[in-house]
């Protein structure tokens, strides 16, 4: 149950697309098709953004998109705002009925 | 309106026991599964443990196993965390998180409590 592995920080300039990618293993990430990424602003509950790998939930933006190939996953902020500055979480399902996160990123708008 | 409320935080002796309690409301609460979530101070997410609708399934993270028991009360719309031999690593804040599709257990989290605080100090 190893933490998945995300990049600390990524920035980007307003407008501009990043992308954050988590690395997992062939008993998480790569085994099933439930990678779900999270946004938490500071002091706030984490947020839904994406699950099932790629499925937006209602009231998300459609600048968010998620994808999987292999043991990675990615998270991409198309058109990045002001407000997507945030942290971002992937999450994996791990088998046996567990989860497993990642270590987080720091997404900042410049 | 959806809505998760935990309770049952504070602070406590190492080696001692807590319970938390997550009251839910605005869906109907056995379909769901449901889980505990927690994140240590200026640390990440760590998921904790999770339990099916109908409580047939469970899981924990590894360092909780023998020491924490999930649960939960249909007929009260609440879920609970057991928490015994407490040690300072347990210090967090603990959210209860319900899952996205109904007789699931596997989808993303779609709505969070406020979560409740966990200090674990002698």
């Amino acid at each position: 149950q190893s933490a998945l592995t995300q990049p600390r920080s990524v920035s980007g300039s307003p407008g501009q697309s990043v992308t954050i990618s988590c690395t997992g293993t062939s008993s998480d990430v790569g085994g099933y098709n439930y990678v779900s990424w999270y946004q938490q602003h500071p002091d706030k509950a984490p947020k839904l953004m994406i699950y099932d790998v790629s499925k937006r939930p209602s009231g998300v933006p459609g600048r968010f998109s998620g994808s999987k190939s292999g043991n990675s996953a990615s998270l991409t902020i198309s058109g990045l705002q002001a407000e997507d500055e945030a942290d971002y979480y992937c999450c994996s399902y791990a088998g046996s009925y567990t989860y497993v996160f990642g270590t987080g990123t720091k997404v900042t708008v410049l | 309106e959806v809505q998760l409320v935990e309770s049952g935080g504070g602070l406590v002796q190492p080696g001692r026991s807590l319970r938390l309690s997550c009251a839910a409301s605005g869906f109907t609460f056995d379909d769901y599964a449901m889980h505990w979530v927690r994140q240590a101070p200026g640390k990440g997410l760590e998921w904790v443990s999770g339990i099916s609708g109908n409580s047939g399934n469970i899981g924990y993270v590894d360092s909780v196993k023998g020491r924490f028991t999930i649960s939960r009360d249909n007929a009260k719309n609440s879920l609970y965390l057991q928490m015994n031999s407490l040690r300072a690593e347990d210090t967090a804040l603990y959210y209860c998180a319900k899952i996205v599709g109904a007789g699931g257990f596997v989808d993303g989290m779609d709505v969070w409590g406020q979560g409740t605080t966990v200090t674990v100090s002698s």
